[in-house]
């Protein structure tokens, strides 16, 4: 079955250190983004990639850096310059304009 | 900037009663979806509306595309158990071209009571 895999789903790292976290998607989709959640405040789009080896900055981009070396991947890295790191990371993909399919997630948890 | 607004915040109901949510934006949008979350996962499109007035179903679920393209509502039906989650609406203002745009409320958290 086609879809988005999202990886670890729980994550624990300690202030000072960066973490990356995996998005593969099998959906043959170009487009791909991620998503910080935090409760109380919705979804807000961290980068996005429309196609490989090019992505652009979203709403929320500081801290963070990505990668699109290839279509299905598109690994997320939560650096030591992102102030508030816990939350709870969205990956999605689309083909041209359709509806965003999501991954389920990965939980960061920075002490 | 624009700005959508989703309510109600959160509602409980008794199994087997109907709820309504609704979103509405500051500016008219040219697409309209509506997500369930599950605890610990990620949103699952339910219905996605592309035409003002346009009205859809998925089982129990039905959505409509406001007229004036400043709002959308979400029904569910005869509620049960697994409806409990979290529903976001999501919308895309006219010429915004891509996903990058895509503007999201903050979610109607939905419990049931058996």
């Amino acid at each position: 079955d086609g879809g988005i895999t999202q990886s670890p789903k729980y994550l624990f790292r300690k202030e000072g250190q960066n973490v990356t976290l995996s998005c593969e998607q099998n959906l043959n989709h170009d487009a791909m983004y991620w998503y910080r959640q935090d409760p109380g405040q919705g979804l807000r789009l961290i980068y996005y990639s429309q196609i490989v080896n090019d992505f652009q900055k979203g709403d929320i981009a500081e801290g963070y850096s990505v990668s699109r070396e290839k279509k299905e991947s598109f690994p997320l890295t939560v650096t030591s310059a992102q102030k508030n790191p816990t939350a709870f990371y969205l990956c999605a993909s689309s083909k041209g304009n359709s509806p965003l399919h999501f991954g389920n997630g990965t939980r960061l948890t920075v002490t | 900037g624009q700005q959508l607004n989703q309510s109600p915040q959160s509602m409980f109901i008794q199994e087997g009663e109907d709820v309504s949510m609704n979103c509405t934006s500051s500016s008219i949008f040219n697409t309209w979806l509506w997500y369930k979350q599950d605890p610990g996962e990620g949103p699952v499109l339910l219905i996605a509306l592309y035409k003002a007035g346009e009205l859809t179903s998925n089982g129990r679920l039905t959505a409509q595309f406001g007229i004036t393209r400043k709002d959308s509502f979400l029904n569910i039906s005869a509620s049960i158990p697994s409806d409990v989650g979290i529903y976001f609406c999501a919308g895309q203002a006219r010429n915004a071209g891509n996903n990058r745009k895509l503007i999201w409320g903050l979610g109607t958290s939905l419990g049931v009571n058996p």
